[in-house]
């Protein structure tokens, strides 16, 4: 298996523009999860999906991010309009179950607004 | 809510040094709790995985500890070496969330 792949691997935008981030999770994976991750404040959980339906979208900073997933080999997390302060590394991980067997992680994605 | 702490923030050691690392967590009812690896500018690699029920891992020259109703993990790395520079995080899993420690950066010089 490729593993957890995410697309594009960097990203600069302006600001005001709108960004898509993507996820293909492992396959038979049935949960995926979004992290972004940044020095001041780590990583921090955004929305995570079980079975393609968003079990908990607590951590989505505001109303300007938007996720979604599909079907159960494709999720995009979208920012719109964009600001500056949201350039972070976006994470993207899938498990089998809830996270009782563990994680796997993309790549991540750089983004930059300038 | 769970909270993760890692200490210490960073650590420098020569190489061939055993050491070992820690994570203190303060919610016990974890399901299990993994340690990841991030090297600069990359993803999160698995390194262990310990499930509630487990007292430690093993994988070649690391080594993962558990201990639930304390809330601590370690993490020992024997015969340190260079390639072992990262950043290593701690996380643990409950109630459908994983919280992540905001890990211990490594450096092993030649």
């Amino acid at each position: 298996d490729a593993g957890v792949i995410q697309s594009p691997r960097h990203e600069v935008t302006e600001m005001g523009q709108e960004v898509t981030l993507r996820c293909k999770p492992i396959s038979g994976h049935n949960s995926l999860f979004w992290y972004r991750q940044t020095m001041m404040r780590g990583l921090e959980l955004l929305i995570y999906f079980n079975n393609n339906v968003p079990i908990d979208d607590s951590g989505m900073p505001e109303d300007r991010f938007s996720a979604k997933m599909p079907n159960a080999s494709f999720s995009t997390l979208k920012i719109q309009p964009s600001e500056p302060r949201d350039s972070a590394v976006y994470f993207c991980a899938s498990s089998l179950g809830t996270g009782s067997y563990g994680y796997t992680f993309g790549s991540g994605t750089r983004l930059t607004v300038v | 809510k769970q909270e993760v702490t890692q200490i210490p923030a960073a650590l420098s050691v020569p190489e061939g040094e055993n050491l070992v690392l820690n994570c203190s967590f303060t919610d016990s009812a974890i399901y299990n709790l993994q340690w990841f690896r991030q090297d600069p500018g990359k993803g999160l690699t698995s390194l262990l995985l310990i499930q509630s029920s487990q007292r430690e891992q093993t994988s070649g020259r690391l080594n993962a500890s558990l201990d639930k109703s304390s809330g601590r993990s370690t993490l020992y790395i024997a015969a340190s070496q260079p390639g072992d520079s990262a950043t290593y995080l701690c996380a643990v899993y409950n109630n459908n969330d994983m919280r992540f420690g905001a890990g211990t950066r490594l450096t092993v010089k030649p």
